[in-house]
């Protein structure tokens, strides 16, 4: 099975400082997400990566950054956190065909950061 | 731009009733369409996918979708609902001519009463 880590479940973090949320996958698949999911929002595609050191921005990447310096692991940066991050944060992953056609996504059990 | 609708935000059913999760979509190409479903406190788990072929398409545990073009939807289905089945549905829309986005709906609320 397809194994999606999140390093925290849980996190508390105070407004400004820098939070670090770690994501590793164990199939060797080329992409990689980051979501953040709120009620009444869904899904809201934050970064993506499709090969190691490459990243694009999806549809709120402000406030955040990523790295992904290995193909198994891709990280989630806020480099001062705000109130208005409080979220749940999802890591993705998914396998990249000759065609793109499958899009299928594995996801980690999620982040739930908290900033005071 | 692509997006997802799901009108309902609760869909509330009796055990062994047949259950159905509404969704519309806007691409501007082709779509590919999944659905997912979230447990409390978990990640999501994929349930199933239409990319090309057959308008009904089969998934995990006993639920199926049906791709109507005309209308622009995915529903989902299951013929008998049961009180596991009880979760947050998301369905999701990635245009075939944006290869990496996949934009979800709000998602819906399924309540399964015994």
């Amino acid at each position: 099975d397809v194994k999606v880590t999140q390093s925290s479940r849980y996190l508390v973090k105070r407004t400004g400082e820098k939070v670090f949320l770690e994501c590793v996958q164990d199939m060797d698949h080329e992409n990689m997400f980051w979501y953040r999911q709120d009620p009444g929002l869904g899904l809201r595609l934050i970064y993506f990566s499709y090969d190691v050191k490459m990243k694009e921005k999806g549809d709120i990447p402000e406030g955040y950054s990523v790295s992904r310096e290995k193909k198994e692991r891709f990280s989630l940066i806020l480099e001062s956190a705000s109130t208005n991050q409080t979220s749940m944060y999802l890591c993705a992953s998914s396998f990249q065909d000759s065609n793109l056609v499958t899009g299928e996504l594995f996801f980690g059990e999620g982040s739930r950061l908290t900033v005071l | 731009a692509q997006s997802v609708a799901q009108p309902e935000d609760q869909v509330n059913v009796a055990e062994g009733n047949p259950l159905t999760v509404k969704c519309t979509y806007s691409v501007s190409g082709n779509p590919y369409l999944f659905w997912y479903v979230q447990y409390p406190n978990r990640g999501l788990q994929f349930l199933l996918k239409y990319i090309t072929g057959d308008n009904l398409v089969k998934g995990s545990y006993g639920f199926e979708a049906e791709f109507n073009k005309s209308q622009t939807s995915f529903h989902l289905k299951k013929p008998s609902a049961l009180v596991s089945d009880s979760a947050l549905y998301f369905c999701a829309v990635r245009d075939i001519e944006d290869d990496y986005k996949l934009s979800f709906g709000a998602g819906t609320t399924v309540t399964v009463r015994a």
